[in-house]
């Protein structure tokens, strides 16, 4: 697609329920990253993936979130017993990562709205 | 320390002044990025750049390597330029300011 593609847009869910996130990157971005923004904050980092390269999870705030990426396309944030803590806008983001720590132009999906009752 | 500090957090100007934000950083990097944030909408990337000076339409971006340092000016603002302004640097991995909430008054 022309930019990063999140879904769901919007999510209601209750306390205890697992939810999962998508986003499909711009084709060709060997990067990808998850961030969480709560109301009124900055961004959160969570999780990124730098091609077939171990991801670094050190965002993750606790074992209940983890993400997986299929080769370098699309990337699922899964949340399991959700808190009501968890409440957050979750951004996806890619980049066309080079090496030796050359990241480009970050671009940044529209994100999923996670609310948890 | 936040590797990433912006300044103001918060600014107010009136229709058509000319504003500055500025943003410092402590680590080493190989490009700095201004992103925009709209209220309720998303984050879109302004500038890369890696030295000295770019301009796109009323937005100049610019970088201090040696003293790890960037601004951006907006030029005769608008209130539609009303959004916040984050700062972020690049290497291996994006660290990023807590953003500058701007509003212009008309």
């Amino acid at each position: 697609g022309a930019g990063v593609s999140q879904s769901p847009s919007n999510k209601v869910t209750e306390k205890g329920k697992d939810v999962e996130l998508r986003c499909d990157p711009i084709s060709g971005h060997t990067a990808l990253y998850w961030y969480r923004q709560r109301l009124g904050q900055g961004l959160e980092f969570l999780i990124y993936f730098q091609g077939n390269s171990a991801p670094d999870k050190s965002g993750l705030p606790s074992d209940r979130f983890s993400a997986e990426r299929t080769g370098e396309s699309v990337s699922t944030l899964t949340i399991q017993r959700t808190q009501q803590e968890d409440s957050a806008v979750y951004l996806c983001a890619s980049s066309f990562g080079t090496g030796g720590g050359s990241l480009g132009e970050l671009f940044f999906g529209e994100g999923s709205r996670l609310t948890v009752l | 320390k936040n590797e990433v500090e912006q300044s103001p957090q918060n600014l107010t100007a009136q229709e058509g002044e000319f504003i500055t934000i500025n943003c410092s950083y402590s680590v080493g990097i190989s490009a700095l990025h201004w992103l925009q944030q709209h209220p309720g909408g998303g984050i879109v990337s302004l500038f890369m750049l890696s030295s000295g000076k770019k301009k796109h339409g009323r937005l100049i971006a610019t970088i201090n390597i040696q003293e790890k340092h960037s601004s951006l000016h907006i030029t005769a603002s608008h209130p539609r330029d009303s959004a916040v302004y984050i700062c972020a640097v690049s290497l291996y991995q994006f660290y990023f300011g807590t953003g500058t909430s701007l509003t212009v008054i008309p």
